[in-house]
């Protein structure tokens, strides 16, 4: 069983259109996180969440938005989408994010998002 | 702003010989630090954790230490083999609780 999945694994999509990335992990863990990295490789933190609460909040266009129906789940749809949105996203989980919990992160295997 | 850099970016050594990557980071005020690895069209493997509190820690082949007040971790990776080939991601965990990432070391195995 996958402990964090995503889906789609590929996305390819015009400018202009509305897409939403579905992930979902079945470790019990209370937070979630969304991230991006970008063509020279880095990693960066979009959005985290804890218990359905939102926790972290980079600065990410308002087209971005995280939804998180469940503890389990947590969406990311894009609006609007633009050339430089393409890039591979990826869903995280840990246990917890408080100190003295195990924030030990779990990743999805991505979604590679390509706007034309 | 924390930073995390990880050199070298590319190493690639015959197989059995050890492997010493390198990552540090600029705020030594960190939760943890945690080594991924991330294979072609994949995402991230957790490799090993290592609390604030901790000097290292080892999981079969891997040892990773961590010395904060310099702002430096190490991975070893024993004996090499060909199947170790991937790239290697250090991430460091701030008070905030998020994880900044450094820009990976790829290696290859050659058998």
């Amino acid at each position: 069983d996958t402990a964090v999945s995503q889906t789609p694994k590929y996305l390819v999509t015009q400018m202009g259109n509305d897409k939403s990335i579905k992930c979902e992990q079945n470790l019990g863990h209370d937070t979630m996180y969304w991230y991006k990295q970008d063509s020279k490789k880095f990693l960066k933190i979009m959005f985290s969440y804890n218990n359905k609460e939102l926790i972290i909040n980079e600065t990410v266009p308002n087209r971005f938005s995280p939804k998180s129906p469940d503890k389990a789940h947590l969406n990311l749809h894009i609006n609007s989408l633009e050339l430089g949105d393409s890039a591979v996203y990826f869903c995280a989980s840990s246990q917890d994010m408080s100190p003295g919990f195990n924030t030990e992160a779990f990743f999805g295997q991505g979604t590679r998002l390509t706007v034309v | 702003k924390q930073e995390v850099t990880q050199i070298p970016a590319a190493l690639s050594v015959p197989e059995g010989e050890n492997l010493v990557l390198n990552c540090s980071f600029t705020d030594s005020a960190i939760y943890n630090l945690q080594w991924f690895r991330q294979d072609p069209g994949k995402g991230l493997t957790s490799l090993l954790l290592i609390q604030s509190s901790q000097r290292e820690q080892t999981s079969g082949r891997l040892n990773a230490s961590l010395d904060k007040s310099s702002g430096r971790s190490t991975l070893y990776i024993a004996a090499s083999q060909p199947g170790d080939s991937a790239t290697y991601l250090c991430a460091v965990e701030d008070a905030d609780y998020k994880l900044s990432f450094g820009a990976g070391t790829t290696v290859t195995v050659r058998a």
